[in-house]
Order: structure tokens, then C-alpha cells, then sequence
């Protein structure tokens, strides 16, 4: 069955590093892959898009890669700050099949930056 | 523009009640999308509309879930009879591509 896997369910970083959050699907052929920020109480919020034939994208401090050989997506937050703690999920949508067009999200990865 | 709109914020209802929530996008976007998100499931696709027409609704638990979308600026979602463990937040997005915007979530209990 298809599958999305975030690395872990919390990572804690110390402000000013490089923070790395990873997905893993299996049994999916995505067209593109998203990532999203969600703040308790509040719903996701769309940060980046990345194509399957996408090696990598930016944006001013995240940085998003997409290895369709590894099915693997690795999420950065450069010089992290307190205020980038959040849930950050994958979403994935499908090339074809039952999942085409659909987005299927990860179960996220709660981020917290220390001061 | 104000965003995705979801009414009510909470809802708390006894078991055996028809809830229904209601969700107005963002104007010009062409696709409209109801979730529900809980710990245990995490954020699952329950239906998916485009241009009004609804797309895929194999995410919809039971019979029980209906949603309708009769005009490009209104949708809902109705529950009906509600059961406790149709507690969570439900959230609507919409999305005039690929990325999609979401509303503030509808949070449901139900005892």
C-alpha cells in the first residue's frame, strides 16, 4: 500500500543551525511533492512545491530536494529561528491511478528551535 | 482577500446529531477540498471538488458524510447521524493549481 514517512515526530535544534526534516514514500510515483508549515489551532500553510523532475528548490531560507531514485525528500531550515517552530508536513501528489490529483499528506514532523 | 472561510470555529453536538459545516474559498480557485485531521490519522483527504463537480469522494468515511458544493463560492459538509468518533478538526482547503490554501479548521466534538 502507498505510504508517507516523515523521519520522526519531533525535532529539537538549537537556533542558528540547519534544521533537516525528511520523507520517505514507498508504493508511490508522485508528480510533485509539497511541503507545509502548521502552527497549533491553525490549518497547514503551503511553503514549497518541487516537481518529480526537480533536483532542488529554494526559498530565501528553506530549501527543498526531491530524489525520486531514493523516494526520499529532504526539507532545510537554514540559521533557524525560535519563530520556525511548527509542524511541518509532506504532501505528495500522484502521477496517475487512484491517487492522481490527490494530495497525501504525511503524518509531520514537530520542530522546535531553541533559544 | 480574507481567505479560505469555515463556519462554525467549534461545534460540539450529541451523538445522533446532524452537523453540517460550511466552507467558502478563495474566489477564482477552481478546486475545493474537505480533510479531516486527528492525532491517531493524521490529515486524510475525505472529498475533493473541481469547478463544483466533485472528483473523488473515496476518502468519506460512511454514508454518513455528504458534501455538496452548489455554487463556486460555498460548499458543506454534512454529517449525519454524528457519532463520537467523528470528533476532529475538519479543515477545507481550496486551490486555484497545485498549491492549496486552507481554512482555520472546524473543530467538532461530538459526545
Amino acid at each position: 500500500s502507498q505510504k508517507i514517512e516523515q523521519n520522526s515526530e519531533a525535532l529539537n535544534i538549537q537556533e542558528g543551525k540547519t534544521a533537516t526534516l525528511t520523507c520517505n514514500y514507498t508504493n508511490y510515483s508522485p508528480a510533485y511533492l509539497q511541503w507545509y508549515r502548521q502552527d497549533p489551532g491553525r490549518g497547514p500553510v503551503f511553503l514549497l512545491l518541487i516537481r518529480e523532475n526537480e533536483k532542488e528548490k529554494r526559498k530565501e531560507r528553506l530549501k527543498v530536494t526531491f530524489d525520486t531514485t531514493l523516494k526520499q525528500s529532504l526539507f532545510h531550515i537554514t540559521a533557524s529561528q525560535p519563530a520556525d517552530s511548527a509542524t511541518y508536513l509532506c504532501a505528495l501528489v500522484g502521477a496517475g491511478g487512484t491517487s492522481y490529483g490527490k494530495l497525501t499528506f504525511g503524518q509531520g514532523t514537530i520542530l522546535t528551535v531553541h533559544p | 482577500d480574507a481567505g479560505v472561510i469555515q463556519s462554525p470555529r467549534h461545534e460540539v453536538t450529541e451523538m445522533g446529531q446532524e452537523v453540517t459545516l460550511r466552507c467558502k474559498p478563495i474566489s477564482g480557485h477552481n478546486s475545493l477540498f474537505w480533510y479531516r485531521q486527528t492525532m491517531m490519522r493524521g490529515l486524510e483527504l475525505l472529498i475533493y471538488f473541481n469547478n463544483n463537480v466533485p472528483i473523488d469522494d473515496s476518502g468519506m468515511p460512511e454514508d454518513r458524510f455528504s458534501a455538496k458544493m452548489p455554487n463556486a463560492s460555498f460548499s458543506t459538509l454534512k454529517i449525519q447521524p454524528s457519532e463520537p468518533r467523528d470528533s476532529a478538526v475538519y479543515f477545507c482547503a481550496s486551490s486555484p493549481n497545485y498549491e492549496q490554501y486552507f481554512g482555520p479548521g472546524t473543530r467538532l466534538t461530538v459526545t
